[in-house]
């Protein structure tokens, strides 16, 4: 079945420093992929998406490149600030009904904490 | 994603007792989905909804929840007899059926004593 692995946290940054999270899927067909941001306490939030091959999407100065190749779509941003400490969800959309619209399937989540 | 409202955003319960959360959608949006977060874990889906209908419930625990979207007013998720491990927070998430994005409510955080 479908489903989306990303990689364990938590991460600790310093201010400025570059982040990486892997998000790697498995699906069948062409699903959508996005990035979710939950900040502590709250709900989540769609940070960004890409809808199909090499599609970047991006938003905050983070991106994240759809790459079917590899079946990743890995989050970065190049500077990392105390506010970007939250987690992060990676997830696909399988497409599942009417063509349009499925149900998400969302990875464990990655917890970044970011220092001064 | 403000536009999705759920209630209550906490809930205590003991053991036995019946929990009842709501979520009233974006306005426009036909489709209401369910998630739970159990501590430390990511977002499970649960049941799908569309106006008067069970769409996939394939994500439900198969005794004690039960969902519904009525034609009127707010999507409702039933938890019957609440256990300890029924703890977590609940989230409502409405899209429409043409883009694939879902927008999150704030959720419902269940704790059972």
């Amino acid at each position: 079945g479908n489903s989306v692995t990303q990689m364990e946290g938590p991460v600790t940054l310093s201010e400025e420093a570059f982040l990486t999270i892997n998000c790697t899927y498995t699906a069948t067909g062409y699903p959508s992929l996005f990035w979710y941001v939950q900040y502590p306490g709250e709900g989540l939030q769609l940070l960004l998406k890409a809808t199909k091959a090499d599609d970047k999407g991006s938003n905050k100065g983070f991106e994240a490149t759809y790459r079917k190749e590899t079946t990743s779509f890995h989050l970065e941003k190049g500077s990392v600030q105390v506010s970007d400490s939250a987690v992060y969800f990676c997830a696909l959309s399988d497409h599942g009904y009417g063509g349009s619209q499925g149900n998400l399937i969302f990875g464990k989540g990655t917890k970044l904490s970011v220092k001064p | 994603n403000a536009g999705v409202m759920q209630n209550p955003r906490h809930l205590v319960r003991r053991r036995g007792q019946e929990a009842r959360l709501r979520c009233s959608p974006m306005k426009g949006h036909s489709h209401v989905y369910w998630y739970r977060q159990l501590p430390e874990e990511g977002l499970k889906f649960m049941v799908y909804l569309q106006k008067e209908n069970i769409i996939d419930e394939s994500g439900m625990p198969k005794e004690r929840f039960s969902a519904e979207f009525p034609k009127e007013g707010p999507s409702i998720l039933r938890i019957q007899q609440v256990v300890r491990g029924d703890s977590a927070a609940y989230f409502c998430a409405s899209g429409t059926s043409v883009t694939g994005e879902l927008f999150f409510g704030e959720g419902s955080r269940l704790t059972v004593l």
